[in-house]
């Protein structure tokens, strides 16, 4: 299996453009979360999947993003708009159940001008 | 809320050295616990999970301990080398009905040859 994976590797856009990060997790894994990272806070859960359920948002900072997972092998985390304090890594990860093994992508690198 | 703090933040040691990372957390309620390695620019890799009931696990020359009760966890790397050097974090996924996995901010290991 190719891992988990994420594009686009780096995003450069503009305050107030609408951004949409991808990730195809791992074959047969039925859990799935987006993760972000700075300096400052860490690794900062975002939201997760189950089954393609979403069952926690509570990280997400704002309604300016949003997440969806059609099926099991494809999710989105969209920011509109976007603004300079959401530049950071964001990560996908999957895991075959909650509380397994987590298996991370190479991240976004995403930068809000 | 469950905090996991990791110390010390940064680490350097002379190849060969076998050296000790700390992992504690606030909350002994736990469900598991992950030990994980970035190299810059990547994606986090996970080294080794530890299960509530278990004690510890080893891959080669990696060892990694749990008392709960304390709400500790070590990290033993045993002679080091160069391609040790990356950050290390350990995350707990809390017990209970509702998953959450919380990131320490990882402790910056260099092993210099």
């Amino acid at each position: 299996d190719a891992g988990v994976i994420q594009s686009p590797r780096h995003e450069v856009t503009e305050m107030g453009q609408e951004v949409t990060l991808r990730c195809k997790p791992i074959s047969g894994h039925n859990s799935l979360f987006w993760y972000r990272q700075t300096m400052m806070r860490g690794l900062e859960l975002l939201i997760y999947f189950n089954n393609n359920v979403p069952i926690d948002d509570s990280g997400m900072p704002e309604d300016r993003f949003s997440a969806k997972m059609p099926n099991a092998s494809f999710s989105t985390l969209k920011i509109q708009p976007s603004e300079p304090r959401d530049s950071a890594v964001y990560f996908c990860a999957s895991s075959f159940r909650l509380g397994e093994k987590l298996f991370f992508g190479s991240g976004t690198q995403l930068s809000v001008l | 809320k469950q905090e996991v703090t990791q110390i010390p933040a940064a680490l350097s040691v002379p190849e060969g050295e076998n050296l000790v990372l700390n992992c504690s957390f606030t909350d002994s309620a736990i469900y598991n616990l992950q030990w994980f390695r970035q190299d810059p620019g990547k994606g986090l890799t996970s080294l080794l999970l530890i299960q509530s009931s278990q004690r510890e696990q080893t891959s080669g020359r990696l060892n990694a301990s749990l008392d709960k009760s304390s709400g500790r966890s070590t990290l033993y790397i045993a002679a080091s080398q160069p391609g040790d050097s990356a950050t290390y974090l350990c995350a707990v996924v809390s017990g209970g009905s509702n998953y959450k996995l919380t990131f320490g901010k990882g402790t910056l290991l260099t092993v210099n040859p």
